[in-house]
């Protein structure tokens, strides 16, 4: 699997925006670039994915540079409850392959 | 969406024993890993649980140490055998149907290995 380089952590203000950076300077063409978080003491969730375009949906969205080569996963409005750990992945959208894990990025939200 | 559960939840085991997780998925999925999570730590992939074969594991993982069982579409073990206290850590369940995108995930089981 190709690499993610993310920030280790990030602070965010409540009820402002956050937007989380993650390089991907090797992936291949046929690499999805997906966004998980994992809330405290609950399993890793599904926030969004995308391949090329930028990518909306209720929770984020996601900003794909035109090289694929970095994405930013925006969040719009900050809350408490946005307070996790975020993980970039990239993964081939074949039914076989299983996710695998980077360090990702602590966001810590402030109220 | 596919809903899953681990049983149990947390436990504490002694040095020497085995554990076995349960994991159980409200619908039926195509693919089913298994994943641990060590303390401040990422996730790391233990195995992807094959029906009705033998599991495929990452490397670093064998099978005497973290047997797998996959009796059916919504239904997997992991045993955790001959434990220390350095396999204290949260064990994931995860599943996936085939052609979609998302990848769900169970609450996980808090070990911990006196």
């Amino acid at each position: 699997d190709a690499k993610t380089t993310q920030p280790n952590s990030m602070e965010s203000n409540e009820e402002e925006p956050v937007h989380l950076p993650c390089n991907h300077s090797t992936i291949s063409g046929t690499d999805y670039i997906h966004w998980y978080r994992q809330l405290p003491s609950q399993g890793p969730e599904y926030v969004i994915h995308g391949l090329t375009s930028n990518v909306n949906n209720r929770m984020a969205s996601l900003a794909i540079a035109e090289d694929r080569k970095s994405s930013t996963l925006i969040l719009h409005r900050a809350t408490l409850r946005d307070a996790a750990v975020y993980y970039c992945i990239l993964r081939i959208n074949s039914g076989n392959t299983p996710l695998v894990f980077g360090k990702g990025t602590r966001l810590s939200v402030i109220a | 969406s596919a809903v899953i559960s681990q049983k149990p939840s947390r436990d504490i085991c002694q040095r020497g024993t085995s554990l076995t997780i349960q994991c159980q998925v409200d619908s039926q999925v195509t693919m089913m890993f298994w994943y641990r999570q060590q303390p401040g730590q990422s996730l790391t992939l233990i195995a992807t649980a094959n029906q009705g074969s033998e599991a495929t594991y990452e490397s670093g993982f064998v099978i005497d140490k973290f047997p797998i069982s996959r009796p059916n579409l919504t239904f997997s073990t992991l045993t955790v055998s001959n434990m220390s206290p350095e396999d204290s850590s949260i064990y994931l369940c995860s599943a996936r149907t085939g052609g979609f995108y998302e990848q769900y995930f169970g609450p996980g089981t808090r070990l911990t290995v006196t």
